[in-house]
């Protein structure tokens, strides 16, 4: 399996403009959850998916994000409009469950860089 | 209170030592416990996972957990340059990972 794909791997806007992440998952697994990655707050848990549905959009930071799951084999998380405090490197990740045992795996992210 | 916290390091650690490395959490009602090694630039990959209190070792890697005290640790036995990296500890809560800010470990030859 070819792991949890995510594009692009760098994105460089300028504030106002809108972004789009996107993320495929593990073939397979149910979760699907967009992290976001920075120096001040470090992997903040954003969203999650379970069968293509949100579960828990609590870590959403404002309405400026929206995510959607159209299919099992496809995420996106867009950002409308951008800030430069958006800049951070988005990580999507994938797993079977959410037993307590489950692992999680990564994709190698979005750095993403709001001018 | 943040939920799930880790000194920030950097951590040296000579070669051929032991590092040793600290988390911890605020919900009792946490239910399993992980480590995640991040090299810069890269994404979080599971090196440990623990469920029950007392130690768990994979090859030098040894966690150890104490749900009383609200401690998860993790040692690196005969620490090497390719373990410089940082260390994100990570508590599984009704189903959501949370993640510490994680400790950067060094490893000087």
């Amino acid at each position: 399996d070819a792991g949890v794909i995510q594009s692009p791997r760098h994105e460089v806007t300028e504030m106002g403009q809108e972004v789009t992440l996107r993320c495929k998952p593990i073939s397979g697994h149910d979760y699907l959850f967009w992290y976001r990655q920075t120096m001040m707050r470090g992997l903040e848990l954003l969203i999650y998916f379970n069968n293509n549905v949100p579960i828990d959009d609590s870590g959403m930071p404002e309405d400026r994000f929206s995510a959607k799951m159209p299919n099992a084999s496809f995420s996106t998380l867009k950002i409308q409009p951008s800030e430069p405090r958006d800049s951070a490197v988005y990580f999507c990740a994938s797993s079977l469950s959410t037993a307590p045992n489950e692992k999680l795996f990564f994709g190698s992210g979005t750095q993403l860089s709001v001018l | 209170q943040k939920e799930v916290e880790q000194n920030s390091g950097p951590l040296s650690v000579p070669e051929g030592a032991i590092a040793s490395l600290n988390c911890t959490y605020s919900d009792r009602g946490s239910q399993s416990f992980f480590w995640y090694r991040q090299y810069s630039g890269k994404s979080p990959e599971l090196i440990m996972s623990i469920y029950s209190n007392g130690d768990q070792e994979d090859g030098r890697f040894t966690a150890q957990l104490n749900k009383a005290s609200q401690y998860v640790s993790l040692l690196i036995r005969d620490s090497q340059p390719s373990d410089s990296a940082t260390y994100l500890c990570a508590v599984n809560r009704w189903g959501k990972l949370q993640f510490g800010a994680g400790t950067q470990v060094v490893v000087t030859p």
